[in-house]
């Protein structure tokens, strides 16, 4: 089936940094989707790409669908410490189910 | 305005019984999908269901795990005869149409344990 690989795995940064994270795939996605998850909860979608080359930005937030379909990265600027959590990369190709990457668990020491 | 309501936040069962995960759409969303996050891995797609049909079920083991979403109530999640290997975090999503391009809002999650 299709797999997405998300790297890094981890990140321990320092408040005020940029931080930058990516989703590679051997599959093209029509997609691409990059959600946010707290501990005990459920996933939150931050932002959404529907176009090759597409660069959207929500706040301090930067992500972009590759040329190719089968990549993107998700920047945050200026880090804080609630952007503390896990971003996972999702990508969608037909019909509605999404394939996520394994994860992103980023840490935020103040 | 409600999200998705997942029901119960937390389930203990032990080997050999069974599980029902309930979860209940956004209000308007008449698509419902089940993923399944092990620990520290990504969600994985089980099923897609719309009132009264199931969609897509080619995550979901062939045994033991059934789904529903019936003209009335909330889609329910069965496991029979739970095995260690079934704890997992289980998320239900909603969406108004097909597709993510629509919204994808997902609930916080039936975390089941069997002991």
């Amino acid at each position: 089936g299709q797999q997405l690989n998300q790297s890094p795995q981890s990140m321990f940064i320092q408040e005020g940094e940029d931080v930058s994270m990516n989703c590679t795939s051997s599959s093209i996605f029509n997609t691409w989707l990059w959600y946010k998850q707290d501990p005990g909860e459920g996933p939150v979608l931050l932002i959404a790409l529907y176009k090759a080359g597409e660069l959207t930005s929500n706040g301090r937030l930067t992500a972009q669908f590759g040329i190719t379909r089968k990549d993107s990265f998700l920047n945050i600027s200026a880090s804080i410490p609630s952007d503390v959590g896990i971003y996972f990369c999702a990508g969608q190709t037909s019909g509605s189910r999404l394939t996520f990457g394994e994860g992103t668990q980023l840490t935020v020491n103040p | 305005n409600a999200g998705v309501m997942q029901n119960p936040r937390h389930l203990v069962r032990r080997r050999g019984q069974e599980a029902r995960l309930r979860c209940s759409p956004m209000k308007g969303h008449s698509h419902v999908y089940w993923y399944r996050q092990l620990p520290e891995e990504g969600l994985k797609f089980m099923v897609y269901l719309q009132k009264e049909n199931i969609i897509d079920e080619s995550g979901m083991p062939k045994e033991r795990f059934s789904a529903e979403f019936p003209k009335e109530g909330p889609s329910i999640l069965r496991i029979q005869q739970v095995v260690r290997g079934d704890s997992a975090a289980y998320f239900c999503a909603s969406s108004p149409l097909t597709g993510a391009n629509y919204g994808y809002t997902f609930g916080s999650g039936t975390r089941l344990t069997v002991v």
